[in-house]
């Protein structure tokens, strides 16, 4: 059954934490990209990853770090210097970046404590 | 950075009716894509459509393309109560990365 799954589904972070959020695909696809959403808003891109071992800033990607050891993974870790990580986050990939059609996971909500 | 905005915000109607949304953007693109989200879910794709294309049909989802107006319509045909979601225009910019607008809400009425 071929797709792309993201955990946890609710993740809770205390000030000061660095947190990681899993995003595994098994689709093939070279592409893979983080979104974050916020109540009401678009989604905004924080980081992409066009092939293993290279990755590219996003709009919104101070305060995240990426990497992309393996095609099939691409997580997302929220560092400490992000000061409002409160939102919903997405990953997705597609065939490559130039094939533009994008799947998406289900989400993880991130929360503060 | 290049963004999509969707109009209304917001769409409420009944089971039967048809709903329509449009979506501006502001720089040439080299397509426009049209998502669905359903409440604290992921997004699936519905349609692409291509900036040499002018309109597109999916089952009962047809899509139009007004490059000189720089804004798309996607139109759903006799709307059912699942179609209640939230429906996201993307653009590239040229760059083939996809970027979002806010979406219009569509909620369906039995």
């Amino acid at each position: 059954d071929g797709g792309i799954t993201q955990s946890p589904k609710y993740l809770f972070r205390k000030e000061g934490q660095n947190v990681t959020l899993s995003c595994e695909q098994n689709l093939n696809h070279d592409a893979m990209y983080w979104y974050r959403q916020d109540p009401g808003q678009g989604l905004r891109l924080i980081y992409y990853s066009q092939i293993v071992n290279d990755f590219q800033k996003g709009d919104i990607a101070e305060g995240y770090s990426v990497s992309r050891e393996k095609k099939e993974s691409f997580p997302l870790t929220v560092t400490s210097a992000q000061k409002n990580p409160t939102a919903f986050y997405l990953c997705a990939s597609s065939i490559s970046t130039s094939q533009e059609t994008q799947y998406f996971g289900p989400g993880t909500r991130l929360l503060v404590l | 950075s290049q963004q999509g905005e969707e109009d209304p915000q917001a769409l409420s109607i009944q089971e039967g009716e048809n709903a329509t949304m449009n979506c501006s953007y502001k720089t040439s693109i080299n397509n426009l894509q049209w998502y669905r989200q359903n409440s604290g879910r992921g997004l699936v794709h519905l349609i692409l459509i291509r900036s040499n294309e002018r309109e597109k049909h999916s089952g009962r989802l047809r899509v139009t393309l007004d490059t000189s107006k720089k804004s798309s319509s996607l139109l759903i045909t006799a709307s059912r109560a699942a179609d209640t979601a939230s429906y996201f225009c993307a653009t590239d910019g040229g760059s083939y990365i996809p970027t979002f607008g806010r979406g219009t809400s569509l909620i369906v009425h039995p």
